[in-house]
């Protein structure tokens, strides 16, 4: 049960695109099409902002989007807005009825 | 659709607690659901899974032998008997609901545990 890797931070200008990676192995975010990811403001709850890879919820700005290749998945965030300053985490299925965060990264739009 | 926990506390090592979780708004009997932890200033840590009728659960290696994660589907409820508490277990404890899509589409707001002598 080794966590996912992530960048620590982040960061991009106003009206940028941003990548965030998220590393595992073939037993998790390889192995499943079950990656997600979340956004967390300080104090609060996380946020489901993508589920299995690629599909956003309902009211998750289509600026949010998502994509896997072999073991790295990765949310990629367009036209950078302040508020969109958090942290965020990935999770993977890995088999089993387990699960799996990331470390988190701290997104900062400058 | 909404969850609340409730239990945290301040417990000394070796000490247990129980957390619930109310569930609102949703068919609660009808969805798998988690506790999900973040230590202060650190990461999510998922730490345990129950099955929709309760028939299995399934645990971090971390907190396996010394949580038990149940329901009662009756009353909408979750809980989270912590045993065995250790200074690593403190930590803010959520809820999360399984959206049948093996994400967490529901989170309750946390519940606080802080395990000191």
């Amino acid at each position: 049960q080794s966590a996912l890797t992530q960048p620590p931070s982040a960061s991009g200008s106003p009206g940028q695109s941003v990548t965030i990676s998220c590393t595992g192995a073939s037993s998790d975010v390889g192995g499943y099409e079950y990656v997600s990811w979340f956004q967390q403001y300080p104090g609060k709850a996380p946020k489901l902002m993508i589920y299995e890879v690629t599909k956003r919820p309902s009211g998750v700005p289509n600026r949010f989007s998502g994509s896997k290749s072999d073991n790295t998945a990765s949310l990629t965030v367009s036209g950078l807005q302040a508020e969109d300053e958090a942290n965020y985490y990935c999770s993977s299925y890995a088999g089993n009825n387990i699960w799996v965060f990331g470390g988190g990264t701290k997104l900062t739009v400058l | 659709e909404q969850l609340v926990e409730s239990g945290g506390g301040v417990v000394q090592p070796g000490g247990s607690l129980r957390l619930s979780c109310a569930a609102s708004g949703f068919a609660f009997s009808r969805f798998n659901m988690h506790w999900v932890r973040q230590t202060p200033g650190k990461g999510l840590e998922w730490i345990a899974f129950i099955r929709w009728n309760g028939g299995d659960q399934y645990y971090a290696d971390s907190v396996k032998g010394r949580f038990i994660f149940s329901r009662d589907n009756s009353k909408n409820t979750l809980y989270l008997h912590m045993n065995s508490l250790r200074a690593d277990d403190t930590a803010v404890y959520y809820c999360a609901k399984d959206g049948n899509n093996f994400a967490f589409d529901v989170w309750g707001q946390g519940t606080m545990v802080t395990v000191s002598s």
